[in-house]
């Protein structure tokens, strides 16, 4: 059974960075198969997907265009993690983040973590 | 991005009603279509996908239909358990080049 764990502070100030990580179990970081996303949800933007990492062969990463310019999604195959940062945010980047992986042919989201609320102020 | 525009945004329902959500799509999705369940304080739980195809697990009386740009998804006869907030999601323009996009929600009360 895939599980998976989040971390990280739920207080960020403006201008700096948001970073959360998320530690899996029941699969691997690694896995040619799946994707590994992050989400957040909040009440003016509801449920937006921000972006993916995934292995084929080599590394890829994939962004939301609203986020393009401040965001990246890391693997720690060491760890068999991913993490999240965003930079220079704002109070509108204030939402509940969940990390998610997708569906075999990735077509949804299948496993997710437990939901971080990160408020910026 | 594809929007995806659900209705009602709330409804309240009796135990045994029948109940439809509905998602319309802002152009032309084909099935590439999925449906979560989210309960208060717990994350969305994917239910059917594309657009009918229930999820292992998921009771019968929940049902999805629809192609194109209009879809609903169904509940047979209202449980308690079924107090929730229904989301659709579309997965024909996918990233890159594209990205996953959600409805607003559905929150769903048991009278």
């Amino acid at each position: 059974q895939v599980q998976l764990q989040q971390s990280g502070p739920g207080l960020v100030q403006p201008s700096q960075t948001l970073s959360l990580t998320c530690a899996i179990s029941g699969d691997s970081v690694s896995s040619n198969s799946f994707a590994w996303n992050w989400i957040r949800q909040s009440p003016s933007r509801g449920l937006e997907w921000l972006g993916r990492t995934y292995y084929r062969s080599k590394w890829y990463n994939d962004y939301a265009a609203s986020v393009k310019s401040r965001i990246s999604i890391n693997p720690d195959t060491s760890k068999n993690q991913f993490s999240l940062h965003l930079k220079s945010v704002t109070p509108e980047d204030t939402a509940l983040y969940y990390c998610a992986r997708d569906t075999r042919l990735g077509y949804g989201f299948q496993y997710w973590g437990q939901g971080t609320l990160v408020t910026v102020s | 991005d594809i929007q995806m525009t659900q209705s009602p945004s709330s409804l309240s329902a009796f135990v045994g009603d029948r109940v439809t959500i509905t998602c319309q799509a802002s152009q032309d999705i084909r099935s590439y279509l999925n449906w979560y369940q989210q309960r208060p304080g717990k994350a969305p739980n994917l239910l059917i996908s594309g657009a009918s195809n229930l999820e292992t697990g998921v009771p019968s009386r929940f049902s999805g239909t629809g192609s194109g740009t209009f879809f609903t998804l169904t509940i047979s006869s209202l449980q308690p358990e079924d107090s929730a907030t229904y989301f659709c999601q579309q997965f024909h323009s996918l990233p890159p080049g594209g990205a996953y996009t959600f409805g607003q929600g559905t929150k769903l009360e048991i009278k």
